[in-house]
């Protein structure tokens, strides 16, 4: 069976401060797909990053960096001098070889950034 | 492009009615996925479609729910009998692929039963 753990439910920042959202998952798949994707207040669903099982390299797209460790089985995601537009809900998903496309989110982290 | 277009987006019914919400895929994509979103059980997998075929519906929460995908262009998920406890913003997504590649999701539909 596959599962996303987000065990941070809320985090509360002020702006300019470093943030960590934590991911988790389980899988028995071989190859797999991670993915986080952010929801701003206006409700829609914005994709950020995609890494694959066997790419551990850790990627920076300006003040968002993600690292992956397959050894934790985690794929934290880290905001650097945080902004107010930051705030919004974050998911990790999760998507595997062997269950036909089966894409499944996390609870999700609501990330408010004060000014 | 025009991305996932989803309607309506706003439904307000009373308990009882028929509710049946639309999603046009991502020309091109040939996985489909409905989800519900919740404060309480965050965004939950209904079902999703691979080629127009369901592939997994385990999430579908009871025979109240179904879902159709008569061909790759249009998609249904309907309630009927709608409950309270079905409010909810629904989210339908495509992607290209079957698992490599990130879904795109449409701006969802806000439910409302009373």
């Amino acid at each position: 069976a596959q599962k996303v753990t987000q065990a941070q439910t809320e985090i509360s920042v002020v702006e300019k401060e470093d943030v960590t959202l934590d991911c988790v998952y389980e899988t028995r798949d071989t190859t797999y797909y991670l993915f986080w994707y952010k929801q701003p207040p206006s409700g829609e669903l914005v994709f950020l990053i995609r890494r694959n099982s066997f790419d551990e390299q850790n990627e920076i797209s300006g003040r968002y960096s993600w690292n992956f460790q397959k050894s934790t089985s985690s794929f934290n995601f880290t905001i650097t001098a945080s902004q107010v537009v930051d705030s919004a809900v974050y998911f990790c998903a999760l998507s595997g070889n062997n269950q036909g496309g089966k894409l499944i989110f996390g609870q999700g982290t609501e990330l408010s950034v004060k000014p | 492009d025009a991305g996932v277009i989803q309607s309506p987006r706003h439904e307000v019914t009373e308990m009882g009615q028929e509710v049946t919400l639309r999603c046009k895929p991502i020309s091109g994509h040939n996985s489909l996925f409905w989800y519900r979103q919740t404060m309480m059980r965050g965004l939950e997998l209904l079902i999703y479609f691979n080629n127009n075929v369901p592939i997994d519906d385990s999430g579908m929460p009871e025979d109240r729910f179904s879902a159709k995908m008569p061909n790759a262009s249009f998609s249904t998920l309907k309630i009927q009998p709608s409950e309270p406890r079905d409010s909810a913003v629904y989210f339908c997504a495509s992607r290209p692929d079957r698992e490599n590649t990130e879904a795109f999701f449409g701006q969802g539909t806000r439910l409302t039963v009373v």
